[in-house]
């Protein structure tokens, strides 16, 4: 039962490259999310998938993309990273509402 | 959208002590979780509870919906215990994603 995986665990970038950080889940939920979480900050929603074929905004969208590419998975995709998104980054699913949310392991981020 | 806020943020205590974490919301919410994210950075489900009390061993929760506050009592606290425990919190009205509040960090002392 492995729930949420994310890949990869680790990650060093130069500044302007491009990379996507894949997740999966395995507990046939709706709704993927993806946090990133700073120094002695809670964590914040960067993007959301309430459903199969549709996204949204969450509280700090910019510099990021997201594709639902299934119902399983939910990738993030930085096009030209900046250290001010050097980060810890957390993929989550839930099914309903008012269901418990579950997260992976989390994919740590450096840009340099 | 909905502010999450917990108090105190930070604590530290001796092995064996009690303790007690507050999460307070602005708005009435429709899913409330505890997480305890340990040392490694793992965030781990402790509770799902919008509403009423919860046990887990030497773990218990307490959810107060109308006067939009959640406690989680910690007993005989161990070293193991440590980290990070963060509320979240979500209103439907507000979409479908928790929102966080920053988290008390607890370190337990032997």
């Amino acid at each position: 039962n492995a729930g949420v995986t994310q890949t990869p665990k680790f990650q060093v970038l130069k500044t302007g490259q491009s990379m996507t950080l894949q997740c999966a889940q395995d507990m046939n939920h709706n709704s993927m999310y993806w946090y990133r979480q700073d120094p002695g900050m809670g964590l914040r929603l960067i993007y959301y998938s309430a459903s199969e074929g549709t996204t949204d905004k969450g509280e700090v969208p910019n510099g990021y993309n997201v594709s639902r590419l299934n119902k399983r998975e939910f990738s993030l995709r930085l096009e030209s990273a900046a250290p001010s998104q050097t980060s810890v980054y957390f993929c989550a699913s839930k099914d309903q509402v008012n269901t418990e949310a579950f997260f992976g392991q989390g994919t740590r981020l450096t840009v340099v | 959208g909905i502010q999450v806020e917990q108090s105190p943020p930070d604590l530290i205590l001796q092995e064996g002590a009690n303790s007690t974490l507050r999460c307070n919301f602005s708005d009435s919410v429709n899913n409330l979780q505890w997480f305890h994210q340990n040392p490694w950075g793992q965030l781990i489900n402790l509770f799902y509870i919008p509403s009423g009390t919860k046990q887990n061993g030497r773990l218990s929760a307490t959810t107060v919906a109308t006067e939009r506050y959640s406690l989680l009592y910690i007993s005989s606290s161990q070293t193991t215990d440590s980290g990070v425990y963060f509320c979240a919190v979500l209103n439907s009205n507000s979409g479908y994603a928790l929102n966080f509040g920053k988290g008390t960090s607890l370190l337990v002392t032997p």
